[in-house]
């Protein structure tokens, strides 16, 4: 089936450390890609999100995502997280043919001081 | 308004009643998401209204769940006869139109509890 995946579901990282959230797509053809977060008990933000272009896409509070087609991957990156990263992120997969986010099903990080 | 609003944000219901969720959205767009949060299961589309066009209620689970969006503007959903299962927390989201994806803005959501 047509899916997003999201293959780590719970990531534990201490302050300064790297971080990498896996994401795969399965749909084929013209997609646009978006990572959302919810920091605990908000609502849901855009980071950072893919139309077309760099594939390296720069978002807000030092995030940012690759899309690498080849893989039909989007994974999102941080060189050094802070304990205020700690939230649940979202990938998600819109495809103009359903006009809808098909979201993935999240990845719960907590950032240890 | 300045955002989109949902109500009641925490709704405790007793297994077999029914309850409707109220979504208000931001003023002039056209496009209206609902999504459906659950432990573990990411956020599951429920349903989409963009304009005066049928909606797409590809995602609702069941027959129990039914949404309706008057005058263009706030939309209500309503799920018949609740299960336990259908806990969960309903999001609903807005945008200037169907194909700009980049505009979503979510809600704070409202916490079904079925007991």
């Amino acid at each position: 089936a047509q899916s997003v995946s999201q293959h780590n579901h719970h990531v534990i990282l201490s302050e300064a450390a790297s971080l990498e959230l896996g994401c795969n797509y399965s749909y084929g053809g013209t997609v646009n890609l978006f990572w959302y977060v919810q920091y605990p008990g908000q609502h849901l933000q855009l980071l950072l999100k893919y139309f077309s272009g760099d594939p390296l896409v720069k978002g807000i509070k030092g995030f940012e995502a690759e899309f690498i087609k080849s893989k039909f991957s989007f994974n999102l990156r941080k060189p050094s997280v802070q304990w205020s990263d700690t939230a649940e992120y979202f990938c998600a997969v819109f495809r103009g043919a359903t006009n809808k986010l098909i979201f993935g099903t999240g990845t719960l990080l907590a950032v240890q001081p | 308004g300045a955002g989109v609003s949902q109500s009641p944000s925490n709704k405790v219901t007793e297994k077999g009643k029914d309850v409707e969720l109220r979504c208000d959205p931001i003023s002039g767009h056209t496009a209206l998401y609902w999504y459906r949060q659950s432990l573990g299961q990411g956020l599951e589309f429920l349903i989409y209204f963009q304009g005066n066009s049928a909606p797409d209620k590809s995602g609702l689970p069941s027959d129990r769940f039914s949404a309706e969006r008057t005058g263009g503007s706030v939309s209500t959903l309503t799920i018949q006869r609740t299960q336990q299962e259908d806990s969960a927390v309903y999001l609903c989201a807005s945008s200037l139109g169907g194909g700009q994806p980049y505009g979503y803005t979510f809600g704070s959501g409202t916490r079904l509890t079925v007991v």
